[in-house]
């Protein structure tokens, strides 16, 4: 398995600002994935993440809202940008390991936009 | 794209029955198939998974079968257990893909002691 730390849990922020979210991992990894899950909603992939390069983004998804860096194998950050109410959701960060790539992911970070 | 579809969107049983929960999808190339358990508060955990070259999977209470002609698959809980109550998701992939994960709704799973 893998262990994934995200900061912070949760945050409650006012529109317009941005929030910064970070995810560790205990050892090293080459991909590191970031979700979005609205209330009640599935899990929607918003980009990939490697070290070394720039993340890839899924479609409805553009770096300029989620900034994503990736300085190491063991650590990568999402920032939220220009937040508005719609973007209160849950952000997942997940890791990819061991031979057979299963994908684990930490806790998670509760958003919400006043 | 992938899509996934997943039902039932909510699933309430009794205390040792079992639970059942269906996933289609639309991409005849995935070929990996996992299912995710969300608490309340925490992130999905992985319970089990099944890959193409399988027909079914299990792991004590839980089993996975995958019919790929049809394109679904399912997830079966025997015995169920009031700490069986979650959400359930399934998901699809294929293993090339590096980690792209399509998700199904989700079931919630209520069980009723």
């Amino acid at each position: 398995s893998a262990v994934i730390s995200q900061k912070p849990s949760r945050d409650i922020c006012q529109r317009g600002t941005s929030l910064t979210i970070q995810c560790q991992v205990d050892s090293q990894v080459t991909m590191m994935f970031w979700y979005r899950q609205q209330p009640g909603q599935s899990l929607t992939l918003i980009a990939t993440a490697n070290q070394g390069s720039e993340a890839t983004y899924e479609s409805g998804f553009v770096i300029d809202k989620f900034p994503i860096s990736r300085p190491n194998l063991t650590f990568s950050t999402l920032t939220v940008s220009n937040m508005s109410p719609e973007d209160s959701s849950i952000y997942l960060c997940s890791v990819e390991r061991g031979p057979e790539n299963i994908q684990y992911f930490g806790a998670g970070t509760r958003l919400s936009v006043l | 794209g992938e899509n996934v579809e997943q039902h039932p969107s909510t699933l309430s049983v009794q205390e040792g029955d079992s639970a059942v929960i269906k996933c289609t999808y639309s991409d005849s190339a995935s070929n990996y198939f996992p299912w995710y358990k969300q608490e309340l508060g925490k992130g999905p955990q992985l319970i089990i998974d099944i890959r193409s070259n399988v027909g079914e999977k299990k792991d004590q209470r839980i089993a996975v079968t995958l019919n790929k002609t049809a394109k679904h698959f399912s997830l079966h809980i025997t015995e169920t257990q009031p700490e069986d109550s979650a959400v359930y998701f399934c998901a699809a992939s294929m293993i090339t893909s590096y980690g792209k994960l399509t998700f199904g709704q989700g079931t919630i799973l209520t069980v009723h002691p």
